[in-house]
């Protein structure tokens, strides 16, 4: 198994411009899960899916942030538009929930520069 | 809202020092309290996941130890090596039906040789 698969690794763009990051989860796992690492707050959890349903984006920073699930198999996090405090690294983890461990496999990463 | 705190925030030891660390969470509505290693340029990596009162886990040089009760867990380090430098992170459910994951901020260990 590859893991789970984040793309693009780092992105640098400018204020104003939409942001698209995605994740790949481990086939099997069910839930999929959007944290961001700051110095300020460390890893800060915005959204998390269960099967492909949003259980909870209370994280979620304000209304540029979307994220989506479409199927099993692929995640997207959107900023639009984007600003220089929303730079981070954005960590996408997913499980299997249900067995009760629910630990969680994270991606690389997507580091993240709004100038 | 669900508090996870760790601390101290960092930690500088010698090597072959034995060290620990604290993991502070609500009490109430407990259902999992994970550990996580998560080393410079990688990603967290899982280490353990405890959910019973008294649990006490081990890999290596490296246990830990939870108390539902009040609401902590000790990770402890014997003889501590270069190689244990990371940051390491506590996680705790909100509840028995989310698969929802606090994380604290992490306690960042430095072993010097």
């Amino acid at each position: 198994d590859a893991g789970v698969i984040q793309s693009p690794r780092h992105e640098v763009t400018e204020m104003g411009q939409e942001v698209t990051l995605r994740c790949k989860p481990i086939s099997g796992h069910n839930s999929l899960f959007w944290y961001r690492q700051t110095m300020m707050r460390g890893l800060e959890l915005l959204i998390y899916f269960n099967n492909n349903v949003p259980i909870d984006d209370s994280g979620m920073p304000e209304d540029r942030f979307s994220a989506k699930m479409p199927n099993a198999s692929f995640s997207t996090l959107k900023i639009q538009p984007s600003e220089p405090r929303d730079s981070a690294v954005y960590f996408c983890a997913s499980s299997f929930f249900g067995s009760g461990a629910n630990v969680l496999t994270f991606g690389a990463g997507s580091r993240l520069t709004v100038l | 809202i669900l508090n996870v705190e760790q601390s101290p925030q960092s930690l500088h030891v010698q090597e072959g020092d034995s060290t620990n660390f604290t993991c502070s969470f609500p009490s109430s509505n407990f259902y999992a309290l994970h550990w996580y290693r998560w080393e410079t340029a990688k990603s967290p990596e899982a280490l353990f996941v405890m959910t019973l009162n008294g649990d006490e886990k081990k890999k290596g040089r490296i246990s830990a130890t939870l108390n539902t009760k009040e609401g902590y867990s000790y990770l402890y380090i014997k003889g501590s090596q270069p190689e244990d430098s990371a940051t390491y992170l506590c996680a705790s459910h909100g509840s028995s039906n989310t698969g929802k994951l606090i994380f604290g901020q992490g306690t960042t260990l430095q072993v010097k040789p």
